[in-house]
């Protein structure tokens, strides 16, 4: 049971570049959501997705995209990456019922230079 | 504004003290609550998972206690070790499916 994988560990991208973080989970959890940790600010919700074909806006989403085509996978776009998207991006799954939490990711550290 | 206080920011205690974290929370009306814990350079691992309606939880030398009322959640520690040193993150979840995280705890406990 591998829980939440993400890829890639680790990036660094040119501004204006594009690329898809990617967000995958085996435990067949309806929920899937995305953070970006920032130093000093904690962790913000970026997107999440409530079930196959269905996401929304979290607090910060502005120069990201998500579709959720299937549960498994949540991939997270950068649409052309700026200097301020450079954070520790989390993706979090948990199953629909409240009465559990969540689990996340280890983490993709990206670079924007 | 949904905002999420966590004091004190950083604590440094010998081996073997018992430990209080605190967090307190604007809007009380959340789901649950979870404590992390995060280690230099890794993701979150959830240590306790308390409901709106339960007051505590407890896993091993962890309680977690929950007021809902007046916003607060406090995290203990018996009989802290090295090995408990990591940023302590508490996190309510809100309606929209929303984790609301403080800047967390920074511990580090020395032997």
């Amino acid at each position: 049971n591998a829980g939440v994988t993400q890829t890639p560990k680790f990036q660094v991208l040119k501004t204006g570049q594009s690329m898809t973080l990617q967000c995958a989970q085996d435990m067949n959890h309806e929920y899937m959501s995305w953070y970006r940790q920032d130093p000093g600010m904690g962790l913000r919700l970026i997107h999440y997705s409530v079930g196959a074909g269905i996401t929304d806006q979290g607090e910060v989403p502005n120069g990201y995209n998500v579709s959720r085509s299937t549960t498994e996978d949540f991939p997270l776009r950068l649409l052309s990456a700026a200097p301020s998207q450079t954070s520790v991006y989390f993706c979090a799954s948990r199953y629909s019922e409240r009465e559990v939490g969540y689990t996340f990711g280890s983490g993709t550290r990206l670079t924007v230079v | 504004k949904q905002e999420v206080t966590q004091i004190p920011a950083a604590l440094s205690v010998p081996e073997g003290e018992n430990l209080v974290l605190n967090c307190s929370f604007t809007d009380s009306a959340i789901y649950n609550l979870q404590w992390f814990r995060q280690d230099p350079g890794k993701g979150l691992t959830s240590l306790l998972l308390i409901q709106s309606s339960q007051r505590e939880q407890t896993s091993g030398r962890l309680n977690a206690s929950l007021d809902k009322s007046s916003g607060r959640s406090t995290l203990y520690i018996a009989a802290s070790q090295p090995g408990d040193s990591a940023t302590y993150l508490c996190a309510p979840l809100y309606n929209t499916d929303k984790l609301i995280f403080g800047t967390g705890t920074r511990l580090q406990v020395f032997p």
